[in-house]
């Protein structure tokens, strides 16, 4: 069945980077957009930008623009989402999803942004 | 980019009641391109309706959508006790996603 699998939690310092993965299996790989959305704790969610896993053409929602990167290995089914210039307020829990609209998602991964 | 805005922010109702949730986009969504997620605390989002009115997989019948211009209705026909979660709207209509602010359908 289809599943996209996340790291549990990160902890990093600000002004440091985070690449978080999300390894998909249980369906082609590459026919499928990947999301990144993150949600704050108690907030709402936050969409921050696709990527195609089979041309590696990627979209960042604006506020993300030169600061995040999407990527994928093919080879290993995965796709990762890398945030520098960490901040406090990028603390929140980051979840992959696949497609368009997003009918599949990972788990999330809990990033803590803390001196 | 599309804003959507999401009212109300709460809804308090009963079980067995109503409920009609709105989603306004600042703009012309394309094609409808718009679609409802559930999300329970602790749990990721769960994708309800697509193309602002078609079902996903496994979604019951209580669950419906609709547009009228750039105004999209959720409606629950009647709230099971499972229903109670918070809700988004989503445009996918533009290269630029956005989500809505989100509803909380809580038991009054």
């Amino acid at each position: 069945q289809v599943q996209l699998v996340q790291s549990a939690a990160e902890v990093k310092k600000p002004g440091a980077s985070v690449k978080v993965p999300c390894k998909a299996s249980g369906y082609n790989f590459t026919a499928f957009f990947i999301h990144w959305v993150r949600q704050a704790p108690g907030q709402g969610l936050e969409w921050m930008g696709w990527m195609s896993p089979s041309s590696g053409d990627t979209k960042y929602a604006q506020r993300f623009q030169g600061r995040v990167s999407m990527t994928r290995d093919t080879s290993i089914t995965t796709a990762y989402m890398e945030l520098t210039r960490l901040r406090s307020d990028d603390t929140a829990v980051y979840f992959c999803a696949r497609g368009t609209p997003s009918g599949w998602w990972g788990q999330g991964t809990l990033v803590s942004v803390s001196s | 980019e599309i804003v959507l805005t999401q009212s109300p922010g709460t809804l308090s109702l009963s079980p067995g009641e109503r409920a009609t949730l709105s989603c306004r986009a600042s703009q012309s969504v394309r094609s409808p391109y718009l679609a409802w997620y559930q999300q329970k605390p602790g749990q990721a989002p769960r994708l309800l309706i697509y193309g602002a009115s078609s079902r996903a997989t496994g979604i019951p019948d209580r669950f419906s959508g609709s547009v009228s211009g750039a105004d999209f209705t959720l409606t629950i026909s009647r709230l099971e006790p499972e229903d109670f979660a918070v809700y988004y709207c989503q445009q996918y209509g533009s290269s630029l996603l956005t989500f809505g602010g989100g509803t909380r359908v809580e038991i009054k």
